[in-house]
């Protein structure tokens, strides 16, 4: 496709359960990202991959949220034993520089909703 | 630590007014910084990125303006129409914050009524 592509766009889960939310970036972009939005925010920075490898981990908030990217395209983020506090619109975003510097294109974002 | 901050948070003018919005940040170190818009319910839609060795950029009727040594950034909307309303969201790339991640500053919320 021409843009970041990020499923599902919504997601209601319950308490505890397990969430799995995808990320597919513009084709060629070696560099993706997932942030975090909450209401009136701006975004939070959560992972940043160069290729199939995590460069900077370091905003995951905590060891039930963990990411992949297999291939070097397509990611997902994973939150386990979701909490009401994991609500939130989840955003990936790729550039297309190695360095990780470049312009950032986002996609839609997908909405988690815990109960 | 890199702080990003915009001012004001929201903004409500009648159509064909010029705008300003401020962002500001505390680490003037910065790689580049990028202007986004965010329609309610949609992701972010870059429109314009600065490098650290520009001083502004242009595109259509928006203009952004850089000055490091102050740690400030202005976006300038020209003729402002309804369709501009949005939240425009600031962010800064850092050497401090790691140089790979985008520090977002909370928008502001502009809302253009005819």
């Amino acid at each position: 496709g021409a843009g970041v592509s990020q499923t599902p766009s919504n997601k209601v889960t319950e308490k505890g359960k397990y969430v799995e939310l995808r990320c597919d970036p513009i084709s060629g972009h070696t560099a993706l990202y997932w942030y975090r939005q909450s209401l009136g925010q701006g975004p939070e920075f959560l992972i940043y991959f160069q290729g199939t490898g995590a460069a900077d981990d370091s905003g995951l908030p905590n060891d039930r949220f963990f990411a992949v990217r297999p291939e070097g395209s397509v990611s997902t983020l994973k939150i386990q034993r979701t909490e009401r506090g994991d609500s939130a619109v989840y955003l990936c975003a790729s550039s297309p520089e190695r360095t990780g510097t470049g312009e950032l294109f986002f996609g839609e974002g997908s909405r988690l909703t815990v109960l | 630590k890199q702080e990003v901050t915009q001012i004001p948070a929201a903004l409500s003018v009648p159509e064909g007014e010029n705008l300003v919005l401020n962002c500001s940040f505390t680490d003037s170190a910065i790689y580049n910084l990028q202007w986004f818009r965010q329609d309610p319910g949609k992701g972010l839609t870059s429109l314009l990125l600065i490098q650290s060795s520009q001083r502004e950029q242009t595109s259509g009727r928006l203009n952004a303006s850089l000055d490091k040594s102050s740690g400030r950034s202005t976006l300038y909307i020209a003729a402002s129409q309804p369709g501009d309303s949005a939240t425009y969201l600031c962010a800064v790339r850092s050497f401090s914050g790691g140089y790979n991640k985008l520090i977002f500053g909370a928008g502001t919320r502009l809302a253009v009524h005819p």
